[in-house]
């Protein structure tokens, strides 16, 4: 069984660009959410899909979009990228309406300079 | 909107001794999950309590979840360096987002 992978582990980019971050989902897991963790902090979410479909949005702005794929991988996309965007990105995975803990992925660590 | 307090914020303990992190919560909560995150690492699933009152063990960590269904406690006897790392309870389930707590840093000194 393999757990949920992330690309890429760390990225650079500059302000106002755009960056896709990819999350695969646990072998049969068929929900995926997103968080943002700033230093320090605990995950914020961002949003989650379930059959491909936004299954929920935390207080996030529209440049924050994602998708989940047919079998069940997911982007996130982040559109005009601002300093305090930088964070980890974790993405995670579960059994949807089962009582399971989510499976986490390592992140992806952003920086925006 | 609902908010997840824990306490402490940090902790640090002599190696061999007890440490308690407690979360409480202005709302009945459905359920309470717990996750370790070791330094530099990403969250990792310790166990979910759902009944008023439940009480779980894993070999050293014992967790509660209260009658009212507002707060929660991880204690962790006898702490080994392999204990390190930041715990945070959090609420929601599979098809739910989850709501974090604050959490609380556990450093070790040996």
């Amino acid at each position: 069984e393999t757990g949920v992978t992330q690309s890429p582990t760390h990225l650079i980019k500059t302000r106002g660009q755009q960056v896709t971050l990819r999350c695969s989902s646990q072998s049969g897991h068929n929900t995926v959410s997103w968080y943002q963790q700033a230093l320090g902090q605990g995950p914020q979410f961002i949003f989650q899909y379930y059959r491909e479909e936004e299954n929920g949005r935390g207080n996030f702005p529209p440049r924050f979009s994602g998708l989940q794929f047919p079998n069940y991988s997911s982007e996130l996309n982040v559109n005009a990228l601002e300093l305090d965007d930088s964070a980890l990105y974790l993405c995670a995975s579960s059994r949807g309406t089962e009582n399971y803990g989510y499976t986490f992925g390592s992140g992806t660590r952003l920086t925006v300079v | 909107g609902q908010q997840v307090m824990q306490i402490p914020q940090y902790q640090h303990v002599q190696e061999g001794e007890d440490f308690t992190t407690y979360c409480n919560s202005s709302t009945t909560l459905s359920n309470i999950q717990w996750y370790k995150q070791r330094p530099g690492g990403h969250p990792v699933f310790l166990i979910q309590l759902v009944k008023s009152g439940e009480v779980k063990k894993q070999k050293r960590l014992t967790f509660q979840f209260g009658e009212a269904k507002k707060n929660s406690s991880l204690h962790i006897t006898a702490t080994q360096t392999t204990d390190v790392g930041t715990y945070f309870c959090a609420n929601g389930f599979g098809n739910e987002k989850l709501t974090f707590g604050t959490g609380t840093r556990l450093t070790i000194i040996p």
